[in-house]
């Protein structure tokens, strides 16, 4: 089992490029989450899918959209990227929105 | 308003000491969970253990234990002989229903240990 997947694993942009951030959970897990981590902070929940073909507003939405493709896949897109946007940013999934949480790698990404 | 507070923003220790991290949260449900993670300096996010709120048991495992305490909305992290390799920042969170079981995060302590 690979667990959960991100790629790219590094992005550079630039202000106002738009790209699309994937991550994949092999678990069969119901729920799905994006995070994003700044410099020296904790995690700050983006969007959220408790379950396949449902996505929800978390703490930070402003400026980014998912899709949840299908129980394995859940997606993030930055339309139009700006400085701000510059995180680590964590996939995660969980059995059930009670359960641990299981972390990808990360994908890093910096806009100029 | 934050719920989950670890006051220890970083802690230095030297080699085979033990650490123990704080965590205090704040919660109005009486069913709700608790959790470590440990993030290394390579990135990655660990999970350590999920705790519901209804089993006060103290959990041990190996070097790492942990000890839960309603009375002082506690949820300490203690790390017996230290090693290197525990250098990392190490994040407590909750879940309960008014946050719609979505995890709540502390700020993370950065745990630092000198050979």
């Amino acid at each position: 089992n690979a667990g959960v997947t991100q790629t790219p694993k590094f992005q550079v942009l630039k202000t106002g490029q738009s790209m699309t951030l994937q991550c994949a959970q092999d678990m069969n897990h119901n729920s799905m989450y994006w995070y994003r981590q700044d410099p020296g902070m904790g995690l700050r929940l983006i969007y959220y899918s408790a379950s396949e073909g449902t996505t929800d507003k978390g703490e930070v939405p402003n400026g980014y959209n998912v899709s949840r493709l299908n129980k394995r896949e859940f997606s993030l897109r930055l339309e139009s990227a700006a400085p701000s946007q510059t995180s680590v940013y964590f996939c995660a999934s969980d059995r059930d929105q009670r359960s641990e949480q299981f972390f990808g790698p990360g994908t890093r990404l910096t806009v100029l | 308003a934050q719920k989950v507070t670890q006051a220890q923003t970083e802690i230095s220790v030297v080699e085979k000491e033990d650490v123990t991290l704080d965590c205090v949260y704040e919660t109005r449900d009486t069913t709700y969970y608790l959790f470590w993670y440990k993030q290394p300096p390579s990135g990655e996010l660990v999970f350590l253990i999920r705790r519901n709120s209804f089993d006060e048991q103290n959990e041990i495992s190996g070097r790492y234990s942990w000890n839960f305490q309603k009375s002082t909305s506690s949820f300490n992290f203690t790390i017996t002989a230290s090693q290197v390799v525990d250098s990392a920042v190490y994040f407590c969170a909750l879940s309960d229903a008014d946050s719609n079981y979505q995890l709540i995060w502390g700020a993370g302590t950065k745990l630092i240990i000198k050979p």
